[in-house]
């Protein structure tokens, strides 16, 4: 029973390069949570998405993010022409039902920006 | 907004003691309070939740209180040993999509 998955585990990118963090969850879980994590920082939460919807992106920054959660495939955590500030640790979670449903969390996406 | 403040943001016990770490939450809609280990470089790890319906729920050496009146919940781990030192977030929803609002860690050293 694999647990959620998340790749690419590192991820380095330059400065203005675009970068896509995959997200695929528990079977039979079908919500999916974005939080990022900044060095030294508790996780804070970018977006929630059900298959094909985008339920709850208030965390996500208006420009350069976006995300996705298509009928077939992972969820895909996008930013474009990434920046220093953008180096963090951004986890998935998923849950089988939303609300006050348990979430778990994946490895999670180290994103380096040279 | 919705804020979860959490104390102490270090902790250092000795092996076999106990540790308490606490949590206060702002939304009094809030009805399910997950706490999180997060060891160095992986992802945060469930080990206890609780329910509004009920004021404490035990796990072997881990415990976990809530009182909705002050709204505030609290971890307690017994027994420490090695290899419970880790960062330690709680955690409470904030609206009906269930997106978590984290406490700002505490980081648990129990040395043998």
């Amino acid at each position: 029973n694999a647990g959620v998955m998340q790749n690419p585990r590192h991820l380095v990118r330059r400065r203005g390069q675009e970068a896509r963090l995959r997200c695929s969850p528990m079977k039979g879980h079908s919500h999916v949570y974005w939080y990022r994590q900044l060095p030294e920082e508790g996780l804070k939460f970018m977006v929630y998405l059900q298959k094909e919807n985008i339920i709850d992106e208030s965390g996500m920054p208006k420009e350069r993010f976006s995300a996705e959660f298509p009928k077939e495939g992972p969820s895909i955590l996008r930013i474009q022409q990434v920046v220093r500030g953008d180096s963090a640790a951004y986890f998935c979670a998923s849950s089988p039902v939303s609300g006050t449903d348990t979430q778990y969390f994946g490895p999670g996406t180290r994103l380096t920006v040279l | 907004g919705e804020n979860v403040e959490q104390h102490p943001s270090t902790l250092s016990v000795q092996e076999g003691d106990s540790a308490v770490i606490k949590c206060t939450y702002s939304d009094s809609a809030s009805n399910y309070f997950p706490w999180y280990k997060q060891e160095l470089g992986k992802g945060p790890q469930l080990i206890i939740d609780i329910r509004s319906n009920v004021g404490e729920k035990k796990d072997q050496r881990i415990a976990v209180t809530l009182n909705k009146t002050a709204k505030h919940f609290s971890l307690h781990i017994t027994e420490t040993q090695p290899e419970d030192s880790a960062v330690y977030f709680c955690a409470a929803p904030t609206s009906n999509t269930g997106k978590l609002i984290f406490g700002q860690g505490t980081t648990l050293q129990v040395k043998p």
